[in-house]
C-alpha cells in the first residue's frame, strides 16, 4: 500500500519561499513521478509540475516557471517542491501525488494529505 | 494556455445517472490527452477514480465509468449514492508538452 505523508502546514512572508515534502512508502519510488498540485480556498485544483524521480528534471506549468522547482531524493523517497517569491495569491493547500510508471507511462494512483501554505505580511 | 471545461454544478437523484464533461479549447478531447477523473470531498484530498480515460483503480466504485463522448471526455455515474456528493476534476494532457491542465470542477449534488 502506498502512503505519502506530507510535510506539515507553513505561514511565510510575502517574497520568501516555502519548501514542501512529500515522503513515499510503498512501492518503487525511482520508477514512480510525483506531481504537484494546489488548491487555493474556495477554488479548483491547478498543477503546478512533475517530477521523474531517476531523470531528475522537473516539468513546470508555464504559468510557475522560473518559481517552482521540484526535485526528488531517492535515498529517502522524498519528493519537494519550492516555490519562490511568495504572494498573498499563493496561499493555498499544496498536494503532491504520485504516478505508477510502466512501459513508458505513467498514471496517477495515490495523493498526499495536503499542506496548508499561508502567505500574509 | 488551453482552457479545460465541465459544468459547474450538476443534480442527480438518488439511484439516477449522471454524465459530467470535460472539454478543451483545443478541439476534441481524445484518448491521446489521457483524461482523468478525480472526486474531491470537502476537506479531503482528490481521489483518482479514472486514468487513460476509462481505466479504474481498485477503490474506485463500479458505478463509476469513463468514456469519450462527443468529442469530450466523460464521467458516468450510475446509480447515484449519497456519498457520491463532492466536486468532480478532470486532467488533460496535451501531446505537443504543453502542460497537464485541470478543468474547473463539477460540483455533483445527490438530491
Amino acid at each position: 500500500q502506498v502512503q505519502l505523508v506530507q510535510s506539515g502546514a507553513e505561514v511565510k512572508k510575502p517574497g520568501s519561499a516555502v519548501k514542501v515534502s512529500c515522503k513515499a512508502s510503498g512501492g518503487t519510488f525511482s520508477s514512480s513521478s510525483m506531481t504537484w498540485v494546489r488548491q487555493a480556498p474556495g477554488q479548483g485544483l491547478e498543477w503546478l509540475g512533475g517530477i521523474i524521480p531517476i531523470m531528475r528534471t522537473g516539468t513546470y506549468a508555464q504559468k510557475f516557471q522560473g518559481r517552482v522547482t521540484i526535485t526528488a531524493d531517492e535515498s529517502t523517497n522524498t519528493a519537494y517542491m519550492e516555490l519562490s517569491s511568495l504572494r498573498s495569491e499563493d496561499t493555498a493547500f499544496y498536494y503532491c501525488a504520485r504516478a505508477d510508471c510502466s512501459g513508458g507511462r505513467c498514471w496517477i494512483d495515490y495523493w498526499g494529505q495536503g499542506t496548508q501554505v499561508t502567505v500574509s505580511s | 494556455q488551453a482552457v479545460v471545461t465541465q459544468e459547474p454544478s450538476l443534480t442527480v437523484s438518488p439511484g439516477g445517472t449522471v454524465t459530467l464533461t470535460c472539454g478543451s479549447s483545443t478541439g476534441a478531447v481524445t484518448s491521446g490527452h489521457d483524461p482523468y477523473w478525480f472526486q474531491q470531498k470537502p476537506g479531503q484530498a482528490p481521489r483518482t477514480l479514472i486514468y487513460d480515460t476509462s481505466n479504474k483503480y481498485p477503490w474506485t466504485p463500479a458505478r463509476f465509468s469513463g468514456s469519450l463522448l462527443g468529442g469530450k471526455a466523460a464521467l458516468t455515474l450510475s446509480g447515484a449514492q449519497p456519498e457520491d456528493e463532492a466536486e468532480y476534476y478532470c486532467l488533460v494532457s496535451y501531446p505537443d508538452g504543453r502542460p497537464w491542465v485541470f478543468g474547473g470542477g463539477t460540483k455533483l449534488t445527490v438530491l
